[in-house]
């Protein structure tokens, strides 16, 4: 089945400093979501990017579909407290198909 | 988390007893489904659905039955319990079904059950 590598699987960082994160698959998706989970709660919706190529920013956070169809990153600019969480990228291949999510990325901000 | 309820929140079963998570949503969407997520795996699907009387296995459906017989309800049931069924499950819901996804089509979540299997 189709699975998404995410990476990397954990952050330390400082606060101030910016945060790349990716995901990559061995085959193409159609959309792809960036999610952001806090302790006890579900995940919500950060970006959400439907065409190759597409760059979207959401404060400060950017998100961008890869040209191939088979990756997404996601940048967080300047980070702050709040932004610990655990990230999660999904992506759907076509209409009627799962969304299928990558393990997370588990971000830590040190003030 | 807007419109999609998950019941119970917490809930412990003793092994082999049966239970059923609900899920409902009030927002006329397709797509709805059913993740647990354990420590360092992330989101698995468990079983899914594009519409109602249509559902279909995602990565983990072992142990797990569905049913889709309206479009706002989507239960998932627990048949015989085991302890490797210990996790948190969420519900989730889209306006995509067999419609694919796009702008204004994005996933919801419920905000979790928590189920300890003992």
């Amino acid at each position: 089945g189709q699975q998404l590598n995410q990476s990397p699987q954990s952050m330390f960082i400082q606060e101030g400093e910016d945060v790349s994160m990716n995901c990559t698959s061995s085959s193409i998706f159609n959309t792809w979501l960036w999610y952001k989970q806090d302790p006890g709660e579900g995940p919500v919706l950060l970006i959400a990017l439907y065409k190759a190529g597409e760059l979207t920013s959401n404060g400060r956070l950017t998100a961008q579909f890869g040209i191939t169809r088979k990756d997404s990153f996601l940048n967080i600019s300047a980070s702050i407290p709040s932004d610990v969480g655990i990230y999660f990228c999904a992506g759907q291949y076509q209409a009627g198909t799962a969304l299928i999510f990558g393990k997370g990325t588990t971000l830590s901000v040190s003030s | 988390n807007a419109g999609v309820t998950q019941t119970p929140k917490f809930q412990v079963l003793k092994t082999g007893q049966s239970m059923t998570l609900q899920c409902a949503q009030d927002m006329n969407h397709e797509y709805m489904s059913w993740y647990r997520q354990d420590p360092g795996m992330g989101l698995r699907l468990i079983h899914y659905s594009v519409g109602a009387g249509i559902t279909d296995q995602g990565e983990v459906p072992n142990g797990y039955n569905v049913s889709r017989s309206t479009t706002e309800d989507f239960p998932l049931r627990l048949l015989s319990a085991a302890p490797s069924q210990t996790s948190v499950y969420f519900c989730a819901s889209a306006r995509f079904g067999v419609s694919g996804a796009g702008p204004g089509n994005t996933i919801y979540f419920g905000e979790g059950s928590w189920l300890t299997v003992v």
